[in-house]
């Protein structure tokens, strides 16, 4: 069945890092990917989307491009901020299928 | 603009009680849904509708039911309160129905603790 696989954190990463949050999928069809982020005591909230394979979602300075050849939406932002620390989650369209999440702190 | 509204925001239970966790979208929106969140295991879909009259079950749908009377309110109740639903509880909305898309709304959760 379709499934997400999340890269396991807790990711701690000083500020002005780069980060990489990877993310590999399983599906049938053609999936939309989507990353979501949820800060602390919230519910989650969209970060970015692509539809299609070789989009590129951004939002915030964080990117993530539909890899169909290698199944991938691997998470990416140049430089992280403290206001970044949150929980990440990578999800598929359907019956949207989230990955375990991978929490990011980041200090100054 | 409320969004996704969900109450209350913290409950005790103890074993064995029932009760409600209410949810209610402002969107008109025709899907929604409940998700349990626990560490280590992410979210996980226990039932979801995709319009008023309309439910299904979802990954773990055992010892809770839902109705959806109306396209606003989609509430979850457990029957019997086990520790294992000790969680956090995630609503969610969407405009599509088949969530190829559109993305998910959350409400901000419920954190259920069972003694």
């Amino acid at each position: 069945g379709d499934s997400v696989t999340q890269m396991e954190g807790p990711v701690t990463l000083s500020e002005e890092a780069f980060l990489t949050i990877n993310c590999t999928y399983t599906a049938t069809g053609y999936p939309s990917l989507f990353w979501y982020v949820q800060y602390p005591g919230e519910g989650l909230q969209l970060l970015l989307k692509a539809t299609k394979a070789d989009d590129k979602g951004s939002n915030k300075g964080f990117e993530a491009t539909y890899r169909k050849e290698t199944t991938s939406f691997h998470l990416e932002k140049g430089s992280v901020q403290v206001s970044d620390s949150a929980v990440y989650f990578c999800a598929l369209s359907g019956q949207f299928y989230f990955g375990t999440g991978t929490s990011l702190t980041v200090i100054p | 603009n409320a969004g996704v509204t969900q109450t209350p925001k913290f409950q005790v239970l103890k074993t064995g009680q029932s009760m409600t966790l209410q949810c209610a979208q402002d969107m008109n929106h025709e899907y929604m849904s409940w998700y349990r969140q626990d560490p280590g295991m992410g979210l996980r879909l226990i039932h979801y509708s995709v319009g008023a009259g309309i439910t299904d079950q979802g990954e773990v749908p055992n010892g809770y039911n839902v109705s959806r009377s109306t396209t606003e309110d989609f509430p979850l109740r457990l029957l019997s309160a086990a520790p294992s639903q000790t969680s956090v509880y995630f609503c969610a909305s969407s405009y599509d129905k088949v969530l190829k898309n559109s993305p998910l709304h959350f409400g901000n959760g419920t954190r259920l603790t069972v003694t």
